[in-house]
């Protein structure tokens, strides 16, 4: 497509239950980030691909989050356990290349709601 | 260790006047530096960027920005609001350290009165 693509938008789960989150980068985007934005946040970094390696997992918060990437392609970042601190927008982003300053491009978010 | 500050967490003027929304960096290597703009319910776009070229930056709808080394700002301004510009900005910080960094300032909320 020609915009970044996240799926679904909306997501409402039970605290306990797991959840995967679906990102479509821009084809031929070569670095993909996924944030996170909680209610009247900025924006809080959690992982980053350069094609399919992590080279920075620095900001994913627990072991119960991770993330995979097939190639330069589709990105899914699943929660497991859900807490309701983990109620946000997961903000998905690509970019041309990882190694320098590019232009980052945004989906239009997954908000996620544990009750 | 390196920082981004957004000064104000919300900022309203009235429909006409300028807008000023104020950002400070932290940083031991030389930055590029972005301002992006979020609408209600809307994904992030960007506003402009500086890449050490020329320090005033000009971007989309009006909006400028102008890199101030011996201050360590990148303040967003605009010389006139329009209720359209009423959105959610991101000063944004990326440092190439040998390895690639962005860091988002915690947002300025611009409020525009009729």
């Amino acid at each position: 497509g020609a915009g970044v693509s996240q799926s679904p938008s909306n997501k409402v789960t039970e605290k306990g239950k797991d959840v995967e989150l679906r990102c479509d980068p821009i084809s031929g985007h070569t670095a993909l980030y996924w944030y996170r934005q909680r209610l009247g946040q900025g924006l809080e970094f959690l992982i980053y691909f350069q094609g399919n390696s992590a080279p920075d997992k620095s900001g994913l918060p627990s072991d119960r989050f991770s993330a995979e990437r097939t190639g330069e392609s589709v990105s899914t970042l699943t929660i497991q356990r859900t807490q309701q601190e983990d109620s946000a927008v997961y903000l998905c982003a690509s970019s041309l290349r990882g190694l320098g300053p590019g232009e980052l491009f945004f989906g239009e978010g997954s908000r996620l709601t544990v009750l | 260790a390196q920082s981004v500050t957004q000064l104000d967490s919300h900022v309203s003027v009235s429909e006409g006047t300028p807008v000023l929304l104020r950002c400070n960096y932290s940083s031991s290597y030389s930055p590029s530096l972005f301002w992006y703009v979020q609408h209600p319910n809307k994904g992030l776009q960007l506003l402009l960027k500086y890449t050490s070229a020329a320090t005033l930056v000009k971007g989309i709808n009006g909006f400028e920005a102008e890199f101030k080394k011996s201050e360590t700002s990148f303040h967003l301004t605009k010389p006139s609001a329009h209720m359209s510009d009423a959105a959610e900005y991101f000063c944004v910080v990326s440092f190439n350290t040998g390895g690639f960094k962005t860091i988002f300032g915690a947002g300025t909320r611009l409020f525009v009165k009729a």
